[in-house]
């Protein structure tokens, strides 16, 4: 049981470069969140998709856009990459945004944009 | 106001002790609290979460919660080596159900 598949697991990015990265999960889970996690501010949540054909945005989602492929997988794209979105992403996955259960996050991509 | 609060330590414990973690949370709204293990460089995994008043046990692991006071605490009995790591307090609240996470308290368990 794979649980939360994220890809890739380092990257390194000029400036203005774009990037996608995938996340992918076998629990049947409803809802999928991307996630970025910077010292000293904790996670702070990017996008989130509450159901496959939905999304919406998170407390930081500017330089990011989000796709709900299917049931499994959620994308998160930098378009034009910037050294401020150097960061730890977290993928994570929950059974139901409106059921108060925890989540179960991916190994995380570690990007940094020079 | 940050939603959740954590002293971001470095908290250390000797091997064998009560290691004690503790979160407050600025909305009276918010439900559902968690707690979240992460070693260096891995993933958040969830220890524990507790929705109602006094204290949940779970092993070696027991979540307190005191909603009048808006706190969450995260006790570890006879603390290993190997529970050296970040702990992480998430809320949980309307609308929506969104999640907020304090910054963590690192632990290290001396041997």
């Amino acid at each position: 049981n794979a649980g939360v598949t994220q890809t890739p697991k380092f990257q390194v990015l000029k400036t203005g470069q774009s990037m996608t990265l995938q996340c992918a999960q076998d629990m049947n889970h409803n809802s999928m969140y991307w996630y970025r996690q910077d010292p000293g501010m904790g996670l702070r949540l990017i996008y989130y998709s509450a159901s496959e054909g939905t999304t919406d945005k998170g407390e930081v989602p500017n330089g990011y856009n989000v796709s709900r492929l299917n049931k499994r997988e959620f994308s998160l794209r930098l378009e034009s990459a910037a050294p401020s979105q150097t960061s730890v992403y977290f993928c994570a996955s929950s059974l139901d945004r409106a059921l108060p259960y925890g989540y179960t996050f991916g190994s995380g991509t570690r990007l940094t944009v020079v | 106001q940050k939603e959740v609060e954590q002293n971001s330590g470095p908290l250390s414990v000797p091997e064998g002790a009560i290691a004690s973690l503790n979160c407050t949370y600025s909305d009276r709204g918010s439900q559902s609290f968690f707690w979240y293990r992460q070693y260096s460089g891995k993933s958040p995994e969830l220890i524990m979460f507790i929705y109602s008043n006094g204290d949940k046990e779970d092993g070696r692991f027991t979540a307190q919660l005191n909603k009048a006071s808006q706190y969450v605490s995260l006790l570890i009995r006879d603390s290993q080596p190997s529970d050296s790591a970040t702990y992480l307090c998430a809320v949980n609240r309307p609308p929506g159900n969104q999640f907020y996470f304090g910054t963590g308290t690192s632990l290290t368990v001396i041997p």
